[in-house]
């Protein structure tokens, strides 16, 4: 099963609100989290590094402002894409890793800005 | 930086017979991981297969193996008696020792026929 859990799978939003997706771990606790973005047939783009208890560390060319990030525990860390636009929508995925240093993703959560 | 490299866009295999798919990567670290993901159409990321930088002998998972050559920086995963369900995007990921922060090749997209 599914040791880190990301939710929702699917959303729409009208542009100019904001969405939240959360990346939950299940079967360990995780101090970092990493949310990536995905376009049609391209790689994972790292976007930036959400730590527990601070802020997120975001990857050149990434706006704080637009994708906020709040690791709030050690099993949650949410992606809140602010006043969306078109150009956002898109495939994003979290990660963690356990102390094994193994990495697992989410399912991953397709936004659609209408 | 690290960087990551799959020069192979697409590859095909018949189905039942043997594939290799080719990554090299570059890094200052000596310590570090590499893995080796799938990614169906469902675009959820499917650990196919892991390697430890300090371990010399190659990782093995059923039909999925690799060919790590350390000193070269290569590591190649070679998928036997391909199965049609093996068709996807496969993606080889470098991470650092620290909380697994990842750098992902371009992907690999491969066909498998029947």
């Amino acid at each position: 099963g599914a040791v880190v859990s990301q939710h929702p799978s699917w959303v729409i939003c009208k542009s100019g609100t904001s969405v939240k997706i959360e990346c939950r771990s299940l079967d360990f606790q995780a101090t970092t989290m990493f949310w990536y973005r995905q376009f049609p047939k391209q790689s994972l783009m790292l976007m930036a590094t959400s730590n527990e208890g601070s802020k997120a560390t975001y990857e050149q060319g990434v706006e704080k402002d637009k994708f906020l990030i709040n690791h709030a525990s050690l099993t949650l860390s949410t992606l809140t894409v602010t006043s969306a636009h078109p150009e956002d929508s898109s495939f994003y995925i979290c990660s963690a890793a356990n102390t094994g240093n193994t990495i697992y993703f989410g399912e991953g959560s397709w936004l659609t800005v209408v | 930086a690290q960087t990551v490299t799959q020069s192979q866009p697409e590859m095909s295999v018949q189905e039942a017979e043997t594939v290799t798919l080719s990554c090299t990567y570059d890094t200052s670290e000596s310590d570090y991981y590499l893995f080796w993901y799938k990614q169906p159409p469902s675009r959820q990321m499917i650990l196919v297969i892991r390697q430890e930088a300090y371990k010399q002998q190659n990782a093995t998972e059923n039909r999925f193996s690799v060919n790590f050559q350390k000193a070269a920086k290569s590591f190649s995963l070679k998928i036997s008696d391909s199965q049609l369900g093996d068709a996807a995007m496969y993606f080889c990921a470098y991470t650092n020792t620290n909380a697994g922060k990842s750098t992902f090749g371009d992907g690999t997209t491969l066909t498998v026929k029947p």
